[in-house]
């Protein structure tokens, strides 16, 4: 069975530090898919990124970079130079090959960043 | 470009009430359809998914069922509500083909007294 785990659940940083969101996964599938959702205040899931596990080059979208690391089954998100904006909370999620895009979520990250 | 509504924003009923809440999707055809729980405590717990008109799978036994009358739509309904049912109701819409993504409607906040 697919698993997520994020276990940080709330994290506080000051404005313009850096924060990193672990999320480990579990499947014995050899083709599965991570991803990354914001949730602020508002509710709304947003998607913000999609890997395969084919997949493992790290990505960078403005101050949001993702390191993808099948070693360790780990797919951490770091937020460079944060900002109030970025309170939210953060969930990593995965589905498997067959799945009908069915999605294991973590518990998620609560950010709560200090002006 | 595809856009998912849910209706209503938010709700208020009594313990034993039916419900019904809506989900439709635009710009998009046969897609995969959704619905998610999150109570308080903000983990999410997938209810029931579809990836096609009266095809419907349930994940969690519950008081709730759904249902997918047209492509494009897709409800969750109960005949009685329990106090337990409260919670955060989010509905998500993904291609009908593996590996993508879901997108995810504004959500229906129901609260059971």
């Amino acid at each position: 069975a697919q698993k997520v785990t994020q276990a940080q659940t709330e994290i506080s940083v000051v404005e313009k530090e850096d924060v990193t969101l672990d999320c480990v996964y579990e499947t014995r599938d050899t083709t599965y898919y991570l991803f990354w959702y914001k949730q602020p205040p508002s509710g709304e899931l947003v998607f913000l990124i999609r890997r395969n596990s084919f997949d493992e080059q790290n990505e960078i979208s403005g101050r949001y970079s993702w390191n993808f690391q099948k070693s360790t089954s780990s797919f951490n998100f770091t937020i460079t130079a944060s900002q109030v904006v970025d309170s939210a909370v953060y969930f990593c999620a995965l589905s498997e090959e067959g799945g009908n895009n069915r999605l294991a979520f973590g518990k998620g990250n609560q950010v709560v960043v200090i002006p | 470009s595809q856009t998912i509504h849910q209706w209503p924003a938010t709700l208020v009923q009594p313990v034993g009430s039916p419900l019904s809440l809506e989900c439709t999707v635009e710009g998009t055809s046969n897609p995969n359809l959704y619905w998610y729980r999150q109570a308080a405590g903000r983990g999410l717990q997938l209810l029931f998914y579809s990836v096609g008109i009266g095809q419907i799978s349930s994940e969690v036994p519950q008081n709730l069922s759904a249902s997918r009358p047209q492509d494009r739509q897709f409800i969750l309904s109960s005949k009685k509500l329990l106090l337990s049912d409260s919670g955060f109701y989010l509905c998500a819409w993904s291609v009908d083909r593996g590996g993508y993504e879901q997108y995810f409607g504004p959500g229906t906040r129901l609260t059971v007294t």
